[in-house]
């Protein structure tokens, strides 16, 4: 079946520490990717988008992500966090079949002072 | 150019009262996605809508049914509320549906 996994729920780093979300996708064609940061209460605002040519995508916020064709995964990285990362993010798939944008469950970013 | 709006931003029901949400996607958008967010189940499609028809549904009961207007703006209605029913409900347009969805900032929906 057709899926969208982020393995982890919960991750939390360090105030100026590297980070990576994970975000593996199942689908037969390679779909169009997003990344997308919830603060709380707040909707969904996009962070970055792939759906063709460079593998290696920059967005908003200093974020990038990497397409990795062989692992089926669009992992989110970012050099250095701030405290202001805080939040919930999402990784999403459009299978670009006129069918609907899945999204992943979500990993919740904490920030340690 | 404005982002998506929702309104209201909150509401209080009780159950078996129905409620009507609106959505003003960004200009010159024509699709409209309507998402159910809970803690439990995560985000959830409920159902797109282009050019004033629907072109995709979730997995969502009867009671859950929307409509879209020629100016491009959503109403989201869901009768007989149930308890469960309570979520942020999340609206997002895009230009043509298969690209880049813009959100609002949701409509926060309590049961009681």
């Amino acid at each position: 079946a057709q899926s969208v996994t982020q393995p982890d729920i919960h991750i939390t780093v360090s105030e100026g520490a590297s980070l990576e979300l994970r975000c593996n996708y199942s689908y037969g064609a390679t779909p169009y990717l997003f990344w997308y940061v919830q603060s709380p209460g707040q909707g969904l605002q996009l962070l970055l988008k792939y759906f063709s040519g460079d593998t290696l995508v920059q967005g908003i916020k200093g974020f990038e992500a990497e397409f990795k064709r062989s692992q089926s995964s669009f992992n989110l990285r970012k050099p250095s966090v701030h405290w202001s990362d805080a939040a919930e993010y999402f990784c999403a798939v459009d299978p670009r079949r006129d069918d609907k944008i899945i999204f992943g469950k979500g990993t919740r970013l904490h920030i340690l002072p | 150019k404005a982002g998506v709006t929702q309104t209201p931003r909150y509401l209080i029901k009780t159950r078996g009262q129905q409620v009507t949400l609106s959505c003003s996607p960004i200009s010159g958008h024509r699709s409209v996605s309507w998402y159910q967010q809970t803690p439990g189940q995560g985000l959830q499609f409920l159902f797109e809508y282009f050019s004033e028809t629907q072109r995709n549904k979730g997995n969502f009961p009867g009671r859950f049914s929307g409509r879209q207007f020629s100016n491009s703006r959503s109403e989201m209605n869901v009768s007989t509320l149930e308890l469960g029913d309570s979520a942020l409900y999340l609206c997002a347009s895009s230009s043509t549906g298969t690209d880049t969805q813009y959100f609002g900032p949701g409509t926060r929906l309590t049961v009681l």
